[in-house]
């Protein structure tokens, strides 16, 4: 099966600080979406991004899918980003099948 | 708002005790979607609905069924749940299964057994 590969695992910041989230994907896919989940466990959306770039407030991502990599950055995060990021793709040919990375702990402290 | 809603939020059941969980959705898509998260994973992807086309993944025990009454519900049976089945159950809808369009998660339902 597609392999997702998300680095880094864990991640503590100072709120204010900027990071970027990487998500390797093994195959080509026709979905790819970004999730945080929030410490109740509720997945929350943040892009549907199979290519291209894509902004919402401090946040953005990019996805090459000829490179098969996708990135989220979080500018001047906030202790309320805290949390799990994880990336999920549908492979081509697989359809309404989400793959989820193994996802980035994200802790951001005041 | 157009959501997805999940009942209840959290349940306790006995070791063998059937359990059912349910799903509903306001958006009107054909696709729904169980996924079990256990504790510091990933999402598992169970079953989905394409309308009422059931597929179920080749890994997913039998011990899970689904059903899905109508566009609107979808259920999680439990037949006999083991200790090993406590976890997170999200469920997820989206847009025609045929082209590849956006999912939409419900708040999950966290099990846990006893």
């Amino acid at each position: 099966g597609i392999q997702v590969e998300q680095s880094p695992p864990d991640l503590i910041l100072q709120e204010g600080a900027n990071s970027t989230l990487r998500c390797n994907f093994s195959d080509s896919v026709n979905n790819l979406q970004w999730f945080h989940q929030n410490p109740w466990g509720q997945l929350i959306n943040l892009f549907y991004i199979p290519s291209g770039t894509k902004q919402n407030g401090r946040l953005s991502a990019t996805t090459v899918a000829t490179e098969r990599y996708s990135l989220l950055y979080i500018s001047s995060s906030q202790t309320t980003d805290s949390g799990v990021y994880f990336c999920a793709v549908e492979r081509v040919g697989y359809g309404n099948k989400l793959v989820f990375g193994a996802g980035t702990i994200l802790r951001v402290k005041s | 708002d157009a959501m997805v809603i999940q009942n209840p939020r959290y349940q306790v059941t006995q070791f063998g005790k059937p359990v059912t969980l349910s799903c509903s959705q306001t958006l009107n898509h054909n696709v729904m979607y169980w996924y079990q998260q256990k504790s510091s994973q990933a999402p598992k992807l169970l079953f989905h609905y394409y309308d009422k086309d059931f597929n179920n993944e080749a890994d997913t025990p039998d011990n899970f069924q689904s059903r899905r009454p109508n566009t609107s519900f979808c259920f999680l049976d439990i037949r006999s749940p083991g200790l090993g089945d406590a976890a997170m159950y999200l469920c997820a809808t989206s847009r025609d299964g045929r082209g590849s369009y956006e999912q939409y998660f419900g708040p999950g339902t966290r099990l846990t057994v006893t």
